[in-house]
Order: C-alpha cells, then structure tokens, then sequence
C-alpha cells in the first residue's frame, strides 16, 4: 500500500524567503512522486514529477524536489518565495500497477506569502 | 480553450436530488478519472476509466455512478444526493501511451453544494 504525508497543513513566509514543503510517503514499490500546485478557483496543475533517474527535480516557476530513498521524502522548496506562489501544494505517490499509475494525494498544504 | 472542461463550475441541489457532473476533453487521452476533494483530505478517487467500455470503481465510489460516453467524455452521477457529498470534484485524464511517465491533467473543478 501507498500514502503520502504532507506535515503542516498551512505554511507562511515572508516575500523572498526560502519555500520549504514537506513531504513523506511510504511505497512497497519503486515510486513516482509528484507535486502538484492548486491556485485559488482553479484545478491542479503539474508542478514537477520524478519517476527515475537524478534525484534533484526541477519543476516549473522556480520549484524543485529532491528525492531521498533513505529518508522516503520528497520534500518541495524554492529559494524566494513570490506573491504568487500562494496556493495549494500536493504532494502524491503512484506505482506503476493495475495498467496505469494510480495516484494517491496527501491532505495538501497551504502555503502564504506576506509581503 | 482549456484542455478538460468541466460543466457546471458551481451547484446547489437539495437532499435526495440527482445530479451529474460532466466532464469533457480535448487533449485525446483514453483515460480519464473523477475524483473529490476535502478539506484536509486531499483528493480521492471516486471511478476511473481506461476506455470507453472499462470502467472501474475507485476507493470511495458508494453513492456514485458513471458513464463514458465517448473517448472524450466522462459523467459523474449522483443518483440521490446528501449533504456529506458537498465537495469540490474534479476530473482528470492521462495518456496510457505516456507508460511510466503517465501524468495526470485535471479539470477546473464543480463545486457542489447538498442542502
């Protein structure tokens, strides 16, 4: 079985300061490990993705993830944070089983940015 | 014009009700998914399908039914609504063709409301 842990439901940072969103999950097989950005009134939009290969990911708008088998994280940050990254952040883990790579969402975090 | 459109974008209905959510696509994929989304839940899968004559149930498709119509549509059927099915629910499609690098494209959402 696979879940995701998101830990801390709201974060906040002042404009310019480092994201940081963290991300745990647990998987009986290889897994891809994806973030995805939700942005007020809108639907979720694919921030990055690793599946194999390198582990450092770099998504779009300035994000990337690190993947770290040993600590099973994958944990989303960004140097300096914009006005407009606030939004909701998904972390999610899938194997590629049952034909198709079936997601399974953490609980999300909401991240502010304040001026 | 957006990828995957989803009709209507918001809704009221009262208890006991039927109501049905469409979904439509225009990115070709042959899979497409419904899923809701909960406050501190993250998103869950309520039924996905592989094509238009496989169809399968998700981890929390009690109180819901589907129908593909077309490779490019996907309806969501709430056969008699109560208040505990308010959520925001979105669908989403991906390309089986993609194989490992499969990637998940979600629609705006419909936000339901159930009096």
């Amino acid at each position: 079985a696979q879940s995701v842990t998101q830990l801390g439901s709201h974060v906040s940072v002042s404009e310019g300061a480092l994201v940081l969103l963290r991300c745990n999950y647990s998987s009986s097989v290889p897994p891809y490990l994806f973030w995805y950005v939700q942005y007020p009134n809108q639907g979720l939009q694919l921030l990055l993705k690793y599946t194999t290969g390198a582990t450092l990911v770099k998504g779009i708008n300035g994000f990337e993830a690190e993947f770290k088998k040993s600590e099973t994280s994958f944990h989303l940050t960004k140097p300096s944070a914009h006005m407009s990254d606030a939004a909701e952040y998904f972390c999610a883990v899938s194997g590629f089983s049952g034909g198709y790579n079936k997601l399974i969402f953490g609980a999300g975090t909401r991240l502010a940015v304040h001026p | 014009d957006a990828d995957v459109t989803q009709t209507p974008r918001n809704r009221i209905t009262k208890t006991g009700k039927r109501i049905m959510l469409e979904c439509s696509q225009t990115k070709g994929h042959d899979r497409m998914y419904w899923y809701r989304q909960d406050p501190g839940l993250g998103l869950r899968l309520i039924y996905y399908s592989f094509d238009v004559k496989d169809i399968n149930k998700g981890e929390i498709s009690d109180g819901y039914s589907v129908s593909r119509q077309a490779q490019a549509k996907f309806s969501l059927s709430l056969e008699s609504a109560i208040p505990n099915q308010t959520a925001l629910y979105f669908c989403a499609t991906s390309d089986a063709r993609q194989g490992a690098l499969e990637t998940q494209y979600f629609g705006p959402g419909t936000r339901l409301l159930v009096l």
